[in-house]
């Protein structure tokens, strides 16, 4: 399968600490992006890695790939009540112009 | 701001009805997307379109269709509705050529088939 699988599946963090969550995939991939959702909204695009990158930042975001591992990770330092959101990767690949979606993590920042 | 706009937040259609989706960007990207996503199962691929009255089908094409007659528009169209069609339907786009850009997603339609 192309879809990307997420780990953890929920995270519950204080305010102020940081949030790791993991992606695996087990097909090749032109890019890896990563979406956030609140709460019955439509996704919002995060960060894109290209394969060939191994770590990107965006403000408090940094996003990591390791393609022989065929896995991303996706950091928040200092997170805020305000982050809580369902994160997801999402896997772009070229040949079908198809980007196809992880499960999702559901992130829980409390004040 | 890409906009990409959803013209419902929700929608209660019988069974049977014949239901149209309706989407609109307006930053005259070539690609537009639709998606369903049900918990559990994440979000599917349904239809997508590179350029005007071209499409392609998705990961779950069954009992949908599309229409993009406009390159800011493209519909979708459950022929028959079903209650299995109950969902959140959400509709992206993305620019053309380059590939390393990310989807812009409009706000979702929330359907509930009775």
């Amino acid at each position: 399968s192309q879809q990307g699988e997420e780990d953890p599946q929920a995270l519950s963090i204080q305010e102020g600490e940081n949030a790791t969550m993991n992606c695996s995939y087990k097909t090749s991939i032109n890019n890896l992006q990563w979406y956030r959702q609140n709460s019955g909204r439509g996704l919002v695009h995060l960060i894109l890695i290209r394969s060939n990158e191994r770590e990107k930042h965006s403000g408090r975001l940094r996003v990591t790939l390791d393609t022989s591992k065929k896995s991303s990770s996706l950091l928040i330092t200092a997170s805020r009540a305000a982050d809580t959101a369902s994160y997801f990767c999402a896997l772009f690949k070229a040949a079908g112009n198809k980007l196809t979606f992880g499960g999702g993590t559901r992130v829980l920042v409390k004040p | 701001d890409v906009k990409v706009t959803q013209s419902s937040r929700y929608l209660v259609k019988r069974t049977g009805e014949k239901v149209f989706l309706e989407c609109v960007q307006d930053m005259d990207h070539e690609n537009m997307f639709w998606y369903r996503q049900d918990p559990g199962l994440g979000l599917r691929l349904i239809y997508f379109s590179y350029d005007v009255k071209m499409k392609e089908k998705g990961d779950i094409p069954e009992g949908y269709s599309v229409s993009r007659e406009k390159k800011e528009r493209f519909s979708l169209i459950l022929e028959s509705a079903s209650t299995n069609q109950t969902s959140m339907y959400l509709c992206a786009s993305r620019g053309g050529i380059a590939l390393d850009y990310g989807y812009t997603f409009g706000s979702g339609t929330r359907l509930t088939v009775v």
